[in-house]
């Protein structure tokens, strides 16, 4: 694998579900971000890991909880999501929290 | 609230057609970028522009920097179906955040 790899790619779940979303990086980078996109809307920078600590959390619902166990795996866990949460959820890596972005592939979240 | 406006937000064109797309604010940025995400697919960082004024060519692509480093552009020549996307710029503020612009889905039909 190469760069940055998301799983699932695209995930349905209930208001009551709880899931989860994993990323991985493989480029020795040492931060990590989630953004969420909705359509005709601006990228939304959720949370920022450096150094595996949480440095960044942009006012997110509680029903969003991130874990970074190591530098290179993000997860986003999920509970009792509501529909306007569903989007395309982004991972993100850097070096340093540097400007440059390496994002993946994405999570299509649908909440029903 | 600093803002980054795109436009047009949607442009279905025929191949071979020249384009310009627009980002703009009200703001001074110290730096800009332009993404370029395909469906299915995270945004690809394309270009940084860091002086007022600069201008950058990629292929057929030229990006430009306003003189007040408040505004971007790209010009696509002769564009080709490989072209379609969402192209999303995005500036570095004081605080050195980047802030998004909402993305230009441009189509090029064969």
């Amino acid at each position: 694998e190469t760069g940055v790899t998301q799983t699932p790619r695209h995930l349905v779940m209930g208001m009551t579900n709880k899931k989860s979303l994993k990323c991985e990086q493989h480029l020795g980078h040492n931060a990590m971000y989630w953004y969420k996109q909705s359509a005709k809307k601006p990228l939304e920078l959720m949370f920022v890991y450096s150094l595996e600590e949480r440095v960044e959390n942009n006012s997110v619902p509680s029903r969003f909880s991130p874990e970074c166990p190591n530098s290179s795996h993000l997860f986003l866990h999920l509970h009792t999501l509501q529909p306007e949460d569903s989007a395309l959820y982004l991972c993100a890596s850097s070096q340093d929290q540097a400007l440059k972005r390496d994002f993946g592939p994405g999570t299509r979240l649908t909440v029903l | 609230t600093q803002l980054l406006e795109q436009s047009p937000q949607f442009l279905s064109i025929q191949e071979g057609e020249n384009l310009t797309v627009y980002c703009n604010s009200s703001s001074v940025f110290s730096s800009l970028q332009w993404y370029r995400q395909e469906p299915g697919e995270g945004p690809v960082l394309l270009v940084t522009v860091v002086t007022g004024g600069e201008v950058k060519k990629l292929k057929r692509l030229t990006f430009q920097f306003g003189d007040a480093r408040k505004d971007s552009s790209l010009h696509i020549t002769a564009a080709q179906p490989g072209d379609t996307g969402l192209y999303l710029c995005a500036g570095v503020n004081s605080n050195y955040q980047l802030i998004w612009g909402a993305g230009t889905k441009l189509i090029i039909k064969p």
